[in-house]
């Protein structure tokens, strides 16, 4: 069945880079785009980017100066980098599965930025 | 940006109909293809898929969940409302970029 699971550190210190990582199982990711989208106090659900079926990228440009999404399929995951994170960058950070709709969600990572 | 408006809260009672609405600060549809979807939140849950373009049930979501609408103004129609729907409601539009969400509707129980 179709799994998706984010890893991440959990705690990030102010202008450091947050790396997280999206494992999935059930279909392959040269079929699908994926999808990053974050949920903040501040801000509630926020989309930050997707990875086409066929491998670029497109980026909300409130993050596009330090936000990178890329892949590896034959890991079957998929990868978001954001640098300069900030203490309002705390939240919740999920991948899922979809083109204009999101049929499927990973349970969330939430990354707590603090020093 | 497209901002979509929801009302903060909705009060409903068990067995009775719940309509919540979302409102887009420029159209969202192509043709007749409306590119707004729904999603419902449970504390601790991540969103799960409710309705998408519009007024197409997604997989394994109960007949009791339906949505309509076009252009600017779209409804999320829940009937009735169970005690397992107590949740977060929230629109999202993938019309233009960037895609943008509501600020969600809480669902309470009178």
């Amino acid at each position: 069945q179709v799994q998706l699971k984010e890893t991440g550190p959990g705690l990030v210190q102010p202008t450091q880079t947050l790396s997280i990582t999206c494992t999935v199982s059930g279909f392959s990711l040269t079929s699908y785009y994926m999808q990053w989208v974050r949920q903040t106090p501040g801000k509630g659900l926020e989309w930050m980017g997707f990875i086409r079926s066929g491998g670029s990228t497109e980026y909300n440009s409130e993050f596009k100066s330090r936000l990178s999404i890329s892949r590896d399929t034959s890991k079957n995951q998929v990868f978001l980098k954001m640098n300069s994170l900030k203490t309002e960058d705390t939240g919740v950070y999920y991948c899922a599965r979809g083109f204009d709709n999101w049929d499927y969600w990973g349970q969330g990572v939430m990354v707590t930025v603090s020093s | 940006d497209i901002v979509l408006t929801q009302s903060p809260v909705l009060a409903v009672s068990l067995g009775q109909r719940a309509t919540i609405s979302c409102r887009a600060s420029q159209s969202v549809s192509i043709s007749s293809i409306n590119l707004m979807h729904w999603y419902q939140q449970k504390p601790g849950q991540q969103p799960k898929l409710l309705i998408y373009r519009a007024s197409n049930l997604a997989s394994g979501i109960p007949a009791r969940f339906s949505g309509s609408g076009s252009g600017t103004d779209f409804t999320l129609t829940i009937d009735p409302v169970q005690a397992d729907d107590i949740a977060a409601y929230y629109c999202q539009q993938s019309r233009e970029s960037p895609l943008t969400f509501g600020s969600g509707t809480k669902l309470e129980i009178k």
